[in-house]
């Protein structure tokens, strides 16, 4: 079991570009988060799908954020017009979905620097 | 929305000496996971623990429900578990709200 795999692990963007994360779950797991890290925000909440609909979004900056799971073997989270302040590591994590025993494994992280 | 407190917030031992770490939330948890992190590293599940008492080689969790609170004791600690323990709980909608983390630092 290969674990969660994220893509690209390290990118760099100019301000105003749009930077793609894919993330790949684990196989059999139906649930899968996005979480972003900085040092002084911590972790933080973005989205999550279970069985690919999305289930809660509320994390997500409305305006230039999206995530989509078009199937269940990888999602993506698409940031339009990045800005220096979306800089982070943005995390994946999967589960088996069941709400109260669902252990999420996390990916190593995309790590976005926008300059 | 939920609050997750974790205390202390950074820990200093010499390899050896046991580490208690405490996790505090403002919200009935229906899931709580333990975490760690390495310095630049990924994170690693440690231990999933809504309630009651688990072990799992040095480390033990105790998650008192009702009382809101959980604590990770590490014994014998060695240096290479020097890096952020991290405490998350969800609240039956399946998603983790995270604390700020213990830093642990473990000198030889």
């Amino acid at each position: 079991n290969a674990g969660v795999i994220q893509t690209p692990r390290h990118k760099v963007t100019g301000k105003g570009q749009e930077a793609t994360l894919w993330c790949e779950p684990i196989s059999g797991h139906s649930a899968v988060f996005w979480y972003r890290q900085t040092i002084v925000q911590g972790l933080e909440f973005l989205t999550y799908f279970r069985n690919q609909a999305p289930i809660d979004d509320s994390g997500m900056p409305k305006e230039r954020f999206s995530a989509q799971m078009p199937n269940q073997s990888h999602s993506t989270l698409k940031i339009q017009s990045t800005q220096p302040q979306d800089s982070a590591v943005y995390l994946c994590a999967s589960s088996t979905g069941h709400i109260n025993t669902g252990q999420l494994y996390f990916g190593e992280g995309s790590k976005l620097t926008v300059l | 929305g939920q609050q997750v407190q974790q205390s202390p917030a950074s820990l200093v031992l010499q390899e050896g000496e046991n580490a208690e770490l405490q996790c505090n939330f403002s919200s009935t948890a229906t899931q709580l996971q333990w975490f760690y992190q390495s310095p630049g590293g990924s994170l690693v599940s440690l231990l999933s623990n809504p309630s009651g008492t688990k072990h799992t080689g040095r480390l033990t969790s105790t998650t008192v429900t009702k009382e809101r609170r959980s604590s990770l004791h590490i014994s014998s600690s060695q240096t290479t578990d020097s890096g952020t323990y991290l405490c998350a709980i969800s609240t039956n909608t399946g998603k983790l709200t995270f604390g700020d983390g213990t830093v642990l630092t473990v000198k030889p």
